[in-house]
């Protein structure tokens, strides 16, 4: 049974930097990709963006010019470094694990349990 | 982007009903869409992936059809455990988008 589980500081203050962990229990990251999902207080979804075992990624371009995603096969985790945090950063952030069919990515399977960020000066 | 319109925003029903949820796509997804449930301080759970596909373990009472750019899902007899939250997603094209989800009550 394969298991996320996200990490990272939870309370931060304008203009810092946001970094969250997934680590992947019971599975490899081969022959999937790794997304990043947030979710404001009371609001819907929104995608950050992914990456795949080989280090390929993909971006939000509302969040681009902030967001890096990176992979650590040694440690099966990947993570999430988002800049420059305001209030509208605050969210619950999910990592996720999305499957691979002929070459092409599908859809997320299986998701963490989520990790609450607050963003306070 | 692409964007997700779901409707209704919420959906009162009973439970052994049958409710029917609709997200429309602004443009093709190519099947390329998935249901997910989630629940009050809970992750969401993917139900439906490739616009019809059940997800395994998921039971038999959700399905997912389409239509062109509209799809739907349909629960065909509310059982107490489906009352949540309903999102649907498309993964057509990056960056991928959630319609704004579909909060289904008991009335």
């Amino acid at each position: 049974q394969v298991q996320l589980q996200e990490w990272g500081a939870g309370l931060l203050k304008p203009s810092e930097t946001l970094s969250l962990t997934c680590a992947v229990y019971g599975g490899s990251l081969t022959n999937y990709y790794w997304g990043w999902i947030r979710q404001p207080p009371e609001k819907g979804l929104e995608w950050i963006g992914d990456i795949d075992h080989s280090g390929s990624t993909n971006y939000n371009p509302s969040l681009k010019s902030r967001v890096t995603i990176s992979v650590d096969t040694s440690k099966n985790q990947f993570s999430l470094k988002l800049t420059s945090v305001t209030a509208a950063d605050m969210a619950v952030y999910y990592c996720a694990r999305g499957f691979i069919v002929g070459g092409r990515r599908d859809s997320f399977d299986i998701w963490g349990q989520g990790t609450m960020v607050t963003v306070s000066s | 982007d692409i964007q997700m319109t779901q409707s209704p925003s919420t959906l009162s029903a009973s439970v052994g009903d049958r409710v029917t949820i609709t997200c429309r796509a602004s443009q093709s997804i190519n099947s390329w869409l998935a249901w997910h449930q989630q629940k009050p301080g809970k992750a969401p759970k993917v139900l439906i992936y490739k616009a019809s596909r059940l997800e395994s373990g998921v039971p038999s009472r959700f399905s997912g059809t389409e239509s062109g750019t509209e799809f739907t899902l349909t629960i065909s007899s509310l059982q107490p455990d489906d009352f949540a939250t309903y999102y649907c997603q498309q993964y057509n094209s990056y960056p991928y988008t959630f319609g704004q989800g579909t909060k289904l009550e008991i009335k």
